[in-house]
């Protein structure tokens, strides 16, 4: 069965640095693009960045732009977030989520998350 | 990139139908038949309910359904359950300035 699963959460102080990973299994990881979306404690959800199914694209939402950089290994089936420049309204529950295609040409239906990981900027 | 509009609430009696609106613009959810659905019950990830505006994965029960008129998709509930009860968002394709995706802020269904 498809599984993914988030890590690399924690605390960090405002400025560091992070990066998230998310380990998938059950399905060809090669084969869609992949997405990470997150939720601050008690709000809504928001999307974060997408990559397509082979890293040649990448987009983001422009709160993060230039400070995040979404990644994938497809040899170790594993998506990455770096996060820098971490500023406190980054606090949030971290998905990362499978796009139902691998293109995002349109696109953008998320099918199966992860149970995200927690990442808190304080200082 | 603003959120779609959603109301913040909405609630039912077992056994009625409900339906949720989702209001974006001509860039989103007018111009595209890519709009999503998800539920989420508190301290658990989303699940996707519907997809490209009307159409159920496998699995979900046929008492949810997706429709659109304009820029405004909706969500209809009908025979509401206790289990119902959840946050529901909805979401968009969009182009603007670059491909991403906006949700909308979420609503708050309550089953009375």
């Amino acid at each position: 069965q498809v599984q993914l699963v988030e890590s690399g959460g924690g605390v960090v102080q405002p400025g560091r640095s992070l990066r998230l990973s998310c380990a998938a299994s059950g399905f060809t990881f090669s084969s869609y693009a992949m997405h990470w979306v997150r939720q601050a404690p008690g709000k809504g959800l928001e999307w974060v960045a997408v990559i397509l199914y082979d890293g040649s694209n990448k987009y983001y939402a422009d709160s993060v732009k230039g400070r995040f950089t979404i990644s994938r290994d497809n040899s170790k089936n594993t998506l990455y977030l770096q996060m820098n420049s971490l500023r406190d309204d980054d606090s949030a529950v971290y998905y990362c989520a499978r796009d139902v295609g691998c293109c995002f040409t349109p696109g953008g239906h998320f099918d199966y998350w992860g149970q995200g990981t927690l990442v808190t900027v304080s200082s | 990139q603003s959120a779609l509009t959603q109301p913040a609430s909405v609630s039912g009696s077992p056994g009625q139908s409900i339906t949720i609106s989702c209001t974006g613009t001509s860039s989103d959810v007018g111009g595209y038949n890519f709009v999503s659905w998800y539920q989420q019950h508190p301290g658990r990830a989303p699940k996707l309910m519907i997809y490209d505006v009307s159409n159920r994965p496998s699995g979900v029960s046929n008492r949810f359904s997706g429709s659109k008129s304009g820029n405004t998709a909706s969500l209809t509930i009908s025979g509401l359950q206790a289990e119902d009860e959840a946050d529901y968002y909805c979401s968009s394709y969009t182009s603007g300035s670059t491909r991403h995706v906006v949700f909308g802020g979420g609503t708050k269904l309550t089953v009375l």
